[in-house]
């Protein structure tokens, strides 16, 4: 089965700061991979995804990913981070026909 | 245009009920999928379907059911509710293909959910 994991509960970092929050994957053959964001009490935004291409992936809101084959990585990125960026980020990988998502890590930029 | 619809927004049942939630997905969307989130267990797969078609399903108990109608409108349904059941339920649509591939603008779009409280 395919799987994802988010290594990391929690981070914080103060705004301006460069975000990253980590995701490693664990897949047999090509994975496609997603990250989404949760606000409170809301369903899960879509940012970005990585299906074929190119390893930089850019997305919604100033987000960005590098999918990296060889550490089996897909790293959420953002060059500096806002404090509207506090929320719940969920890595995803496609497993037939469903969403398989990491635990999810609780992002928290303080001003 | 509009997104995916899930309704009702809010639900508070009592032990031993049955609950009917509905989701409306994204207008060309034929698959839809159900996803149930606490605070435990983080974000777990119910069931996926497409064009009437359950095509996946994830490890919960028979009480969970759900099916697609003709419009790709789904509903899902726990009968004799458990205190455990309360969480989010969120409801996904996607530009899935009847044979499994993905094509280039595949993703899925969620609603905004469903908080069911089992009191």
């Amino acid at each position: 089965a395919q799987s994802v994991a988010q290594p990391e509960d929690q981070v914080n970092v103060a705004e301006g700061n460069p975000l990253t929050v980590k995701c490693t994957y664990s897949v047999s053959g090509n994975p496609y991979l997603f990250w989404y964001v949760q606000y409170p009490n809301r369903g899960l935004q879509f940012l970005l995804k990585y299906i074929t291409g190119d390893n930089l992936v850019k997305g919604s809101y100033g987000f960005e990913a590098e999918f990296n084959k060889s550490q089996t990585s897909f790293h959420l990125k953002k060059p500096s981070a806002l404090v509207s960026d506090s929320a719940l980020y969920f890595c995803a990988v496609i497993d037939d026909y469903k969403l398989s998502f990491g635990a999810g890590t609780t992002v928290t930029v303080r001003a | 245009k509009a997104g995916v619809t899930q309704t009702p927004r809010y639900l508070i049942k009592t032990r031993g009920q049955q609950v009917t939630l509905s989701c409306s997905p994204i207008s060309g969307h034929r698959s839809v999928s159900w996803y149930q989130q606490t605070p435990g267990q983080g974000l777990q797969f119910l069931f996926e379907y497409f064009s009437e078609t359950q095509r996946n399903k994830g490890n919960f108990p028979g009480r969970f059911s759900g099916r697609q109608f003709s419009n790709s409108r789904s509903e899902m349904n726990v009968s004799t509710l458990e205190l455990g059941d309360s969480a989010l339920y969120l409801c996904a649509s996607s530009l899935a293909l009847a044979g499994g591939g993905f094509p280039t603008n595949y993703g899925y779009t969620f609603g905004s959910g469903t908080r069911l409280t089992v009191v």
